[in-house]
């Protein structure tokens, strides 16, 4: 039972590349999502799939795409990178993003740079 | 909209020394609280929880009382060890919305 599991753990980009973070969990999760932690800032929303086949914009959306692949997957692209994007991501997810007792676990996190 | 706002740190004590945490949030429901810590290198931990007013959460000698009448709740430990050192997020979730304090991060010296 691995719990959350991202990849990569460490990427470097070139302004203007693209990429895409993968984000897996084996906990039956109906919710998943993505953060990103900045120095100060704690962790804000990018965004979250409150179940399989829904996908919807956090507090941070712009310069990224989800998808939600099936119930266990859930990945991050970006599709130009900017040095803005340079910051450490976080996929968690949720038995039930609505619930009253909403427990988030999450992965252990990918540092990108972008250059 | 709903926050949380935590002690901003970094705050460094000596082994054994008491621990205190200030947090405070601003909902219109009724939020569960909750208090994450993050290892160096790994991502966040679930160390405590209430669900509702008085509810005292507790885990590996933190505690925290869900206060609704000052809106708070402040995490604790009576002794702490070097092996405590890491970064600490209180967060709220109501109605779905998980929101997080900017993290206070605790050196723990021998």
């Amino acid at each position: 039972n691995a719990g959350v599991t991202q990849t990569p753990k460490f990427q470097v980009l070139k302004t203007g590349q693209s990429m895409t973070l993968q984000c897996a969990q084996d906990m039956n999760h109906n919710s998943m999502y993505w953060y990103r932690q900045d120095p100060g800032m704690g962790l804000r929303l990018i965004y979250y799939s409150a179940s399989e086949g829904t996908t919807d914009k956090g507090e941070v959306p712009n310069g990224y795409n989800v998808s939600r692949l099936n119930k266990r997957e859930f990945s991050l692209r970006l599709e130009s990178a900017a040095p803005s994007q340079t910051s450490v991501y976080f996929c968690a997810s949720s038995a039930n993003r609505y619930s009253s007792y909403n427990e988030q676990f999450f992965g252990p996190g990918t540092r990108l740079t972008v250059l | 909209g709903d926050s949380v706002t935590q002690m901003e740190g970094p705050v460094t004590l000596s082994e054994e020394a008491f621990l205190t945490i200030n947090c405070t949030y601003t909902a219109t429901g009724y939020p569960s609280l909750f208090w994450y810590v993050q290892y160096p290198g790994e991502g966040l931990q679930l160390l405590l929880k209430a669900t509702k007013a008085d509810d005292k959460g507790s885990n590996k000698g933190f505690e925290a009382t869900y206060r609704k009448e000052t809106t708070s709740f402040h995490l604790e430990k009576g002794s702490v060890q070097v092996s405590d050192s890491a970064v600490y997020f209180c967060a709220l979730s109501d109605r779905g919305d998980m929101r997080f304090g900017a993290g206070t991060r605790l050196t723990v010296k021998p």
